[in-house]
């Protein structure tokens, strides 16, 4: 079955420290995006992607960047990981139109 | 104005009581509607689609007013099971990404 999954499920880092979150989706599907999600504020867009090569910024893309090199794959990087960024992280993908986004299982990182 | 308002709740019903959330949007060119169910520590799942027609899937209806920006999910004969977050989500212009509201949290108790 098509699938999308996140690694690692948990991380623990320091601060400035970079940061790579794995996303790979089976779907095939173009559209990938990111979200982060934090007490308060529900799911919050980081960056998404509509295609190979094609990358946007979000609501809250400070901080991150993203690649799109192939169709399965949209890695989030954290340039620098500052405590701000402790978050729950998901990944999503989609087909586009009016079909659903199927989400990975999160990450949760801590910065400290 | 928030892209996607939701009244985040909590919402605390018995079982086999009727629940109705609501959910606002700005963006009159937002072209497709979801209601997402989030379990506690888990990831979103889809709950329904949400059609101008209106539609129903069981326990659960969901209707669309475009006219008023506005869209509601109503759960009928509330069971324990359907304790979560329920996420209201609007597309964006283009029909790709997905804008989340807050979330809106229900308990039922037996």
């Amino acid at each position: 079955d098509a699938e999308i999954t996140q690694s690692p499920r948990h991380k623990i880092t320091e601060t400035g420290r970079q940061v790579t979150l794995a996303c790979h989706q089976t779907w095939n599907h173009n559209n990938m995006f990111w979200y982060r999600q934090d007490l308060g504020h529900g799911l919050r867009l980081i960056h998404y992607s509509y295609g190979v090569q094609d990358t946007n910024k979000g609501e809250v893309s400070d901080g991150y960047s993203v690649s799109r090199s192939n169709t399965e794959d949209l890695p989030l990087t954290l340039e620098s990981a500052a405590s701000s960024q402790t978050s729950v992280y998901f990944c999503a993908s989609r087909a586009g139109g009016e079909t659903e986004a199927f989400f990975g299982q999160g990450t949760r990182l801590t910065v400290v | 104005r928030k892209e996607v308002e939701q009244d985040p709740g909590p919402f605390n019903v018995p079982e086999g009581a009727t629940v109705a959330f609501n959910c606002t949007y700005s963006n009159s060119a937002s072209q497709s509607f979801f209601w997402y169910r989030q379990d506690c520590r888990k990831e979103p799942k889809l709950l329904m689609s949400v059609y101008s027609s209106g539609n129903e899937d069981g326990r659960f209806t969901a209707q669309l007013n475009r006219a008023s920006q506005y869209i509601s999910l109503l759960i009928r004969d509330s069971k324990l099971s359907d304790s979560a977050t329920y996420l209201c989500v609007v597309a964006n212009q283009a029909g790709t990404a997905l804008i989340f509201g807050k979330g809106t949290t229900l308990s039922v108790s037996s």
